[in-house]
């Protein structure tokens, strides 16, 4: 059982280019959520997803996008990089729990923009 | 003021001691609290939820205070593997909402031998 999965791991980007974060969970989860993890800062809420084809924007969503076509996959997209933009992106997903939503994270991707 | 607040650390102990940690939320209105547990590069994991009589899993004890909005846990003699962040997270849904969940910024310990 994968879990949470998020690719990739690892990425350079330069200033001003795109790339596509990708989560896979396959533990059936309605909820679905991206977070940064920044040094000092604890983990702040990008966007997140209650189910397939609904998004919402979290606290700092400011510079990204999402889209949850298929209830297993939450993609986050960054459309023109910015160094304010490197940090630790990670992924979580839990289930329709009434009021204690746990949630299961992916290992994280690094992201390093120049 | 910040939804969740800790103690950042570090704390730094022996094998063998107690160690308490203290988390205090904004939102009065909160229904969902839980300890994370962050490894150094890793994921957060769920460690423990906090319920209002308190709880106990081992040598981890949950509380929760709602008079004066905060939570605490104590870990019993420490073990080396230990070593880690703990996010103190609290969720302010109710019932059937999905709520926010809020994560502090971690507090930080080191158990040495």
């Amino acid at each position: 059982n994968a879990g949470v999965t998020q690719t990739p791991k690892f990425r350079v980007l330069k200033t001003g280019q795109s790339m596509t974060l990708l989560c896979a969970q396959d533990m059936n989860h309605e909820y679905m959520y991206w977070y940064r993890q920044d040094p000092g800062m604890g983990l702040r809420l990008i966007h997140y997803s209650v189910g397939e084809g609904t998004t919402a924007k979290g606290e700092v969503p400011d510079g990204y996008n999402v889209s949850r076509l298929k209830k297993q996959n939450f993609l986050l997209g960054l459309e023109s990089a910015a160094p304010s933009q490197t940090s630790v992106y990670f992924c979580a997903s839990s289930r329709r729990v009434s009021g204690a939503n746990v949630l299961t994270f992916g290992a994280g991707s690094r992201l390093t923009v120049l | 003021r910040k939804e969740v607040e800790q103690d950042p650390g570090p704390f730094n102990v022996p094998e063998g001691a107690t160690v308490a940690f203290n988390c205090t939320y904004s939102n009065s209105a909160s229904q969902s609290f839980f300890w994370y547990r962050q490894d150094c590069r890793k994921e957060p994991k769920l460690l423990m939820s906090v319920y209002s009589s308190g709880n106990e899993d081992g040598r981890f004890t949950a509380q929760l205070n709602r008079a004066s909005q905060y939570i605490s846990l104590l870990i019993r003699d420490s073990k080396l593997s230990d070593s880690a962040t703990y996010l103190c997270v609290v969720n302010n849904g109710r019932g059937s909402t999905l709520g926010r969940l809020y994560f502090g910024r971690g507090t930080q310990l080191t158990v040495w031998p």
